[in-house]
């Protein structure tokens, strides 16, 4: 079973907030979300991460809700590079999931 | 540029045989690991180490194999290929081995096919 919960695509205009949602509803305390992205067959590109306060650097900003079952990853003024497959996951380390990606959201930015 | 460097880019080599694909983590990681990714497939998590050790395994193969040496590169070795095993390898690398410093970075990947 996934460990993660996300929309298979999405739209977002060119210049406008893409905010993609993610369920982890089994995270535990102490594990940390992370988001990633690929863009066609390129190596994924770590986005961010965080615990449990809002994050946000260059590239996005991310919002944990206060049980931590969920998150939203928001690219503020989206353009057309950020066409892309966007990952959520956690990972506290060993076992057989390893940093195991699910399905992730196919973002799709229209001209 | 994530700082992990994956040699050869592309490899092409025939059913049956055995390659080694090589990664060079970024400096001062010490976590390893390794992905296959066929085409529009997403990617399947194969192995991680981390400063030398097995840390977690996926669905790999027992026809492949994997090490993390002591200068912390690592290869996947893959042998008595099939046509279904050409696919993109990605390697990443991460300071931590889950949790805190766990954010990964990819290389570019090696594109194996075999005919």
């Amino acid at each position: 079973d996934a460990k993660t919960t996300q929309p298979t695509s999405m739209d977002c205009a060119e210049g406008r907030a893409a905010n993609l949602p993610c369920n982890h509803s089994t995270i535990s305390g102490n594990e940390y979300v992370y988001w990633y992205r690929q863009i066609h067959s390129q190596g994924p590109q770590y986005i961010i991460h965080g615990l449990k306060n809002n994050e946000t650097n260059e590239m996005a900003s991310l919002i944990i809700t206060e049980d931590r079952k969920s998150s939203t990853l928001i690219l503020p003024h989206a353009t057309l590079r950020d066409t892309a497959v966007y990952y959520c996951m956690f990972y506290s380390g060993g076992g057989a999931d390893g940093l195991t990606f699910g399905k992730g959201t196919h973002l799709i930015i229209q001209p | 540029d994530s700082g992990v460097t994956q040699t050869p880019k592309h490899l092409i080599t025939a059913t049956g045989q055995r390659v080694t694909l090589r990664c060079s983590p970024r400096s001062g990681d010490l976590s390893v690991y390794w992905y296959q990714q066929s085409l529009d497939q997403g990617l399947q998590f194969l192995i991680q180490y981390y400063n030398g050790e097995e840390r977690a395994k996926g669905n790999i193969l027992e026809r492949f194999s994997a090490q993390q040496f002591p200068d912390l590169h690592s290869e996947l070795n893959l042998s008595s290929l099939e046509l279904g095993d050409s696919a993109l390898y990605f390697c990443a690398s991460s300071f931590g081995q889950g949790g805190l410093n766990t954010e990964a970075f990819f290389g570019q990947g090696t594109r194996l096919t075999v005919v």
